[in-house]
């Protein structure tokens, strides 16, 4: 079965790093990019980076200014997201996609939260 | 920054037809793709590629792409297809993801 499980998220208070996982399984992950998604509390997706096959291309949304990174480990099947410095605005689900060029984000984690309160 | 624009709400009888649309510059360049979210769930791809329909999808749901303007449409609309559905593309450059402000389909 194809599928990712997202893990990490939980309570931080501003200004704190938290690092999120995304461990996939029932596909060869080595093969495809990968996407994080995040969702706030009532709102709506927002896009927040992809990570290419053997982590070439690279790419964040423009509103997280640096503060994230984003990185994979092929033998490991995980996909990681590194939030630092982090703020109010960025509690939400966050979900990791399987991203293909041929048939976009088919594939989803259950997300994970993190919420940034003090 | 790219935006991808969608109306608020749609709004349709069961059996009806719902079309929901999604603008954007760089669509005439970029490939959309379709999304709905039910409440506490994980996004499902309804869409791929403008007019694609991933395997499981039931055939009511179809898309289309004219110019800058994609739409998803669902022929005889069922309660079950009452949802958030967001559109998907991504920038000229095709490197930044963007989705649209999503559409909450409710079936009256």
């Amino acid at each position: 079965e194809v599928q990712l499980v997202e893990s990490g998220g939980g309570l931080v208070k501003p200004g704190g790093s938290l690092r999120l996982s995304c461990s996939a399984s029932g596909f060869t992950f080595s093969a495809y990019g990968m996407t994080w998604v995040r969702q706030a509390p009532g709102k709506g997706l927002e896009w927040v980076s992809f990570i290419s096959s053997s982590s070439r291309s690279i790419s964040y949304a423009d509103s997280l200014k640096g503060r994230f990174t984003i990185s994979r480990d092929d033998a490991r099947k995980s996909l990681y997201l590194q939030m630092d410095s982090l703020r109010a605005e960025d509690t939400a689900i966050y979900y990791c996609a399987r991203d293909s060029p041929t048939d976009g984000y088919k594939v989803w984690g259950q997300g994970t939260l993190v919420t940034v309160s003090s | 920054s790219y935006e991808l624009t969608q109306p608020p709400s749609v709004s349709v009888s069961p059996g009806q037809t719902a079309r929901i649309t999604c603008s954007g510059n760089a669509l005439p360049n970029q490939y959309a793709y379709w999304y709905q979210q039910k409440p506490g769930q994980a996004p499902v791809m309804v869409m791929y590629k403008d007019n694609q329909r991933p395997s499981g999808i039931p055939e009511r749901f179809s898309g289309s792409s004219s110019g800058t303007i994609v739409t998803l449409i669902v022929s005889g609309v069922q309660a079950e297809d009452e949802a958030d559905y967001y559109c998907q593309s991504a920038d000229s450059s095709g490197s930044i993801g963007v989705f649209g402000g999503g559409t909450k389909l409710t079936v009256l």
